[in-house]
């Protein structure tokens, strides 16, 4: 079974600055990892993911993550941020080699001041 | 519209009644999975479908949950005797499972509001 942690349950940030949102997961097994943005009364929607190769990838909306497998985090940056980037923000697992179902955080609450 | 839809968006129940929420995945994916989403909380896992067939229903948190998908497109997930602690958010999502990976496409859910 996999876990994933979100200590970060609101995160303001003043329009322009960068920002970094915090991800851990547990799991036993290979896997892979994702961040999802939803935006208000919309559905979830795909940032960015990690499957394998180069451990920094590139998303959306100028948003990066990079996977650390010893401190088993993948951590959400964006240099600059911009208040349409306000919105709640998951990080996920599934397994490399499963039904590829994902395991959710507790989601972080972005929020840009102006 | 290319994307998963579902419907109704808003239901308000009654204790004990029971609801049906339907899926329409986009054409053509083969996975259609459910999950629900408590206020506050991430998206937990309920069911997986492949095809018409339910691989996985480890999700599911009590046998008042029932979940079809008869000709291996629309889904229907059925809550018998809703209690106040089914209202959530029940969100479908669809992949296509054709190589290592594959993208769930989420829908916007229904908001399920239990009296």
């Amino acid at each position: 079974a996999q876990s994933v942690t979100q200590l970060d349950s609101q995160v303001p940030v003043f329009e322009e600055a960068p920002v970094e949102l915090r991800c851990n997961y547990s799991s036993s097994v290979s896997v892979y990892l994702f961040w999802y943005v939803q935006y208000p009364n919309q559905g979830l929607q795909l940032l960015l993911k990690y499957l394998s190769g180069s451990t920094l990838v590139k998303g959306i909306n100028g948003f990066e993550a990079e996977f650390n497998k010893s401190q088993t985090s993948f951590h959400l940056r964006k240099p600059s941020v911009h208040i349409s980037d306000t919105a709640e923000y998951f990080c996920a697992v599934s397994e490399s080699f499963g039904n590829e179902k994902l395991t959710f955080g507790t989601g972080t609450r972005l929020t840009i001041i102006p | 519209g290319a994307g998963v839809s579902q419907s109704p968006r808003y239901k308000v129940a009654k204790r004990g009644q029971d609801v049906a929420l339907r899926c329409d995945p986009i054409s053509g994916h083969v996975s259609l999975f459910w999950y629900q989403q408590a206020l506050g909380q991430g998206p937990e896992f309920l069911t997986y479908f492949q095809n018409e067939a339910q691989l996985d229903k480890s999700g599911l948190p009590s046998d008042r949950f029932f979940a079809e998908r008869p000709e291996g497109s629309v889904s229907t997930l059925k809550i018998q005797r809703t209690q106040q602690e089914d209202s959530a958010v029940y969100l479908c999502a669809s992949s296509l499972r054709d190589d290592q990976y594959n993208e769930q496409f989420f829908g916007p859910g229904t908001r399920l509001t239990v009296l």
